[in-house]
């Protein structure tokens, strides 16, 4: 079945500094993918996402690309701010269906 | 328009028990999707309900079993507690006419700690 591999974390950078999570994916059509952010004590809330290849999503100073040659989709932002301080999932959709979801990674921002 | 509202936030039940929660879908969404989120781990499905109708299921045995009512709410219930039935359960909801580039909004979830 599909499946989704992040980088591990956790992830600790300084405030201002630049950001790259890591997502690839395995899946036998062609996916939509998704990035979702959980803050502490919350459910998910969806970032960005593309639904195919070459597609750029972008929210709040994230963007993540839709790489088909590479099936990864990295999730960036240039200027990261305590506020992002959050975990971070990667997750594929096919059809109507399930969200597969990867491990998450946990960002923490330092002042 | 209101967000996904899940039932209780959290829970302590016993090993053995039963124990039912509840998601009321954000409007004008038809389907609803279960999550369960291990500690540290990322969300794996349970099932999905489509106007009342189970349309896809994960690998969760079959003491997992939910419902969906006329008005799109949905319910969750775990029979005969495990220890490894602690997580948090996260209900999504979900217009369903957009096929895979649909957005899902997911309630707070429920935490329940079975001991």
């Amino acid at each position: 079945g599909d499946s989704v591999t992040q980088m591990e974390g956790p992830v600790t950078l300084s405030e201002e500094a630049f950001l790259t999570i890591n997502c690839t994916y395995t899946a036998t059509g062609y996916p939509s993918l998704f990035w979702y952010v959980q803050y502490p004590g919350e459910g998910l809330q969806l970032l960005l996402k593309a639904t195919k290849a070459d597609d750029k999503g972008s929210n709040k100073g994230f963007e993540a690309t839709y790489r088909k040659e590479t099936t990864s989709f990295h999730l960036e932002k240039g200027s990261v701010q305590v506020s992002d301080s959050a975990v971070y999932f990667c997750a594929t959709r096919q059809g109507a269906q399930k969200l597969v979801f990867g491990q998450g990674t946990r960002l923490t921002i330092n002042p | 328009e209101t967000g996904v509202t899940q039932s209780p936030t959290h829970l302590i039940k016993t090993r053995g028990q039963q124990v039912t929660l509840r998601c009321s879908s954000q409007s004008g969404h038809n389907t609803v999707s279960w999550y369960q989120q291990a500690l540290g781990q990322g969300p794996q499905f349970i099932f999905q309900y489509y106007r009342e109708e189970e349309n896809g299921r994960g690998n969760f045995p079959p003491r997992f079993s939910g419902l969906q009512f006329p008005n799109y709410s949905s319910e969750l219930n775990v029979n005969a507690l495990e220890l490894d039935d602690s997580a948090l359960y996260l209900c999504a909801s979900s217009p369903s006419w957009e096929g895979k580039n649909t957005e899902a909004f997911f309630g707070q979830g429920t935490r329940l700690t079975v001991v």
